[in-house]
């Protein structure tokens, strides 16, 4: 089955507790991108990356890193978590970035205290 | 950036009625997109409109693309319990910006 994976699927932390969320496609993907969802703002992007070893920022790019070392995979990384970071967060995948069909993980909600 | 105004926010409606939402932006995009998001689910892509005036349905959805380009309109008719979630507009120009969404209850 095509799917897009994202673990864990909920994730509480104290402030300044490195983590990291797991991101993984079955689909053979070029593009990956990640996207955190708050009330009233929609999604924003977070960071993206067109290929393996190419990452870029998107619109909130502060508190967060990334890494594409595999196609199929593309952890968000959280070095100092802070409570503004407390989101729910979800990982896309398509075939490249003018591809307008992307497909969402399930969601990591994560809080921060 | 490119901002999207989606309303209404939420809405309450019965089981059988028709619902109605939009997504006005400032900016001209070259596609819309409509996903729905399910509880505690990844939003999921219903319709994809990618020229001025094109009108497109899928099942009971349908959309439609603004002569704008500013604007887009998604119609659900003879609503049911699983349409319930939340509804986002997207739009892409250089890249893809999102809707705040609206979220649909449905009463049986």
């Amino acid at each position: 089955e095509a799917q897009v994976t994202q673990n864990p699927r909920y994730l509480i932390t104290v402030t300044g507790k490195k983590l990291t969320v797991t991101c993984s496609q079955n689909m053979n993907h070029e593009y990956m991108s990640w996207y955190r969802q708050d009330p009233g703002l929609g999604l924003r992007q977070i960071y993206y990356s067109m290929n393996v070893e190419v990452t870029d920022k998107g619109d909130v790019p502060e508190g967060y890193k990334v890494s594409r070392k595999e196609k199929r995979n593309f952890p968000l990384i959280l070095e100092s978590p802070s409570p503004n970071q407390t989101s729910l967060y979800f990982c896309a995948s398509s075939w490249s970035k003018e591809s307008y069909e992307q497909y969402f993980g399930p969601g990591t909600r994560l809080t921060v205290t | 950036g490119q901002q999207l105004n989606q309303s209404p926010q939420s809405m309450f409606i019965q089981e059988g009625e028709d619902v109605s939402m939009n997504c006005t932006s400032s900016s001209i995009f070259n596609t819309w997109l409509w996903y729905k998001q399910d509880p505690g689910e990844g939003p999921v892509l219903l319709i994809a409109l990618y020229k001025a005036g094109e009108l497109t349905s899928n099942g009971r959805l349908t959309a439609q693309f603004g002569i704008t380009r500013k604007d887009s309109f998604l119609n659900i008719s003879a609503s049911i319990p699983s349409d319930v979630g939340i509804y986002f507009c997207a739009g892409h120009v250089n890249d893809m910006r999102f809707g705040a969404g609206t979220r649909l209850t449905v009463k049986p």
